[in-house]
């Protein structure tokens, strides 16, 4: 068990280019979350997929942002026409959501973006 | 809507000194799970210690406990015996039991542990 990683770790990128990042859960967990984290906040939950089917979306998730979960393995996010004030930090977490799990979430790394 | 506030936004201790983290919440839910998760600096998240709502008693992690006050809607978490590595940004979070499963976080505390 390698735990949640996530590729790449940072991406510069210039406004109006679309990006594409890439969460690998741990095996066997069937919940995958997004959350965005812009300096000096907590996470916001972004979306969760439940094997492959993407069951919750936020309101921050504009048109702008696609989320994918092929075949309920590893997932990615997509944001087309990037805006400056899409720079935050992009987190993956999985959650096996077994009665012995307690809801708990394990978290990636991160992928930075920063759009100039 | 759920939301959780951290009160604290930077926090100071000595090492070997013990420090409390405080964390308040609103909801109508009546079951739920509160944790508090460690960021330490361009590190991952990592869960620190978690809490039934249901269990009255306070939940303990080796030097890190939490003092539970369910009518008060208050989650803060105690680190006893502060160590270096707690250096970090810690962030209370909550999540209902059933319904939604996003995490709802607090802004955060950084906590800075001083030899």
């Amino acid at each position: 068990d390698t735990g949640v990683s996530q590729d790449p770790r940072h991406k510069i990128t210039k406004r109006g280019q679309n990006v594409t990042f890439r969460c690998d859960p741990i095996s066997e967990h069937n919940r995958l979350y997004w959350y965005r984290q812009t300096l000096g906040q907590g996470p916001e939950f972004l979306t969760y997929f439940q094997n492959e089917a993407q069951l919750e979306k936020s309101r921050l998730l504009s048109d702008r942002f696609s989320a994918e979960r092929p075949k309920g393995s590893f997932s990615t996010l997509e944001i087309q026409r990037t805006e400056q004030g899409d720079s935050a930090m992009y987190l993956c977490a999985s959650s096996p959501r077994t009665s012995g799990s307690l809801y708990e979430q394990f978290f990636g790394p991160g992928t930075r973006l920063t759009v100039l | 809507a759920q939301t959780v506030t951290q009160s604290q936004p930077e926090m100071s201790v000595q090492e070997a000194e013990t420090v409390t983290l405080s964390c308040t919440y609103d909801t109508s839910e009546s079951n739920y799970y509160l944790f508090w998760y460690k960021q330490p600096p361009s590190r991952q998240m990592i869960l620190v210690i978690r809490q039934e709502a249901y269990k009255q008693q306070n939940a303990t992690e080796n030097r890190f406990s939490v003092n539970f006050q369910k009518a008060a809607k208050s989650f803060s978490l105690k680190i006893s015996d502060s160590q270096l590595g707690d250096t970090a940004m810690y962030f209370c979070a909550f999540i209902p039991q059933g319904g939604s499963e996003k995490l709802v976080f607090g802004k955060g505390t950084k906590l800075t542990v001083n030899p």
